[in-house]
């Protein structure tokens, strides 16, 4: 089990630039998680998915971000246009259901200057 | 929502001593507790949970207690080692993962 994966794992870029993250989540786990750690605010949850559907994106800051998950494998988390406010550690994290323990991927840390 | 206070945000301790982290939550309909360890430029770890239905647990040096009525649980680590150092997040939810909410963390020093 290779765990969760996320790429790449520093992203340094110019404020106006499009930034795409991206995860893979644990084989056979339903739920992924987009959350983002920053010292202010801890650790916060962006959106979620099950089953590849967003079913909560009431965290997603506003509407530079949006995040998608077009197979069982693969998602994605994009800002556009960036700004420094936007710095911070990206995690994705996925689980196999409901009631079960979340596991993180090791983040993807995002400078934007 | 849920909102779940942390406390202490650092913490340093002998090695060989006992850690304690505490943190309380606002939702009464919180039944899962997990606590996730987060070291250096890695995600947080699952390392020990409890569920409403339990008051205690305990695996080898890591134990959690759960006070419902109080709305308040604690970790605890005995015999702490160097390894041991590294930041804790307690969080608390309802059935559905969706609205997990994690305190601030703590920063758990174990000197040699």
């Amino acid at each position: 089990d290779a765990g969760v994966i996320q790429s790449p794992r520093h992203e340094v870029t110019e404020m106006g630039q499009e930034v795409t993250l991206r995860c893979k989540p644990i084989s056979g786990h339903d739920y992924l998680f987009w959350y983002r750690q920053t010292m202010m605010r801890g650790l916060e949850l962006l959106i979620y998915f099950n089953n590849n559907v967003p079913i909560d994106d009431s965290g997603m800051p506003e509407d530079r971000f949006s995040a998608k998950m077009p197979n069982a494998s693969f998602s994605t988390l994009k800002i556009q246009p960036s700004e420094p406010r936007d710095s911070a550690v990206y995690f994705c994290a996925s689980t196999p259901g409901q009631d079960s323990p979340l596991h993180f991927g090791n983040g993807t840390r995002l400078t934007v200057t | 929502g849920e909102n779940v206070e942390q406390h202490p945000s650092t913490l340093s301790v002998q090695e060989g001593d006992s850690a304690v982290i505490k943190c309380t939550y606002s939702d009464s309909a919180s039944n899962y507790f997990p606590w996730y360890k987060q070291e250096l430029g890695k995600g947080p770890q699952l390392i020990i949970d409890i569920r409403s239905n339990v008051g205690e647990k305990k695996d080898q040096r890591i134990a959690v207690t759960l006070n419902k009525t109080a709305k308040h649980f604690s970790l605890h680590i005995t015999e702490t080692q160097p390894e041991d150092s590294a930041v804790y997040f307690c969080a608390a939810s309802t059935y559905n993962n969706n609205d997990m909410r994690f305190g601030a963390g703590t920063r758990l020093t174990v000197k040699p």
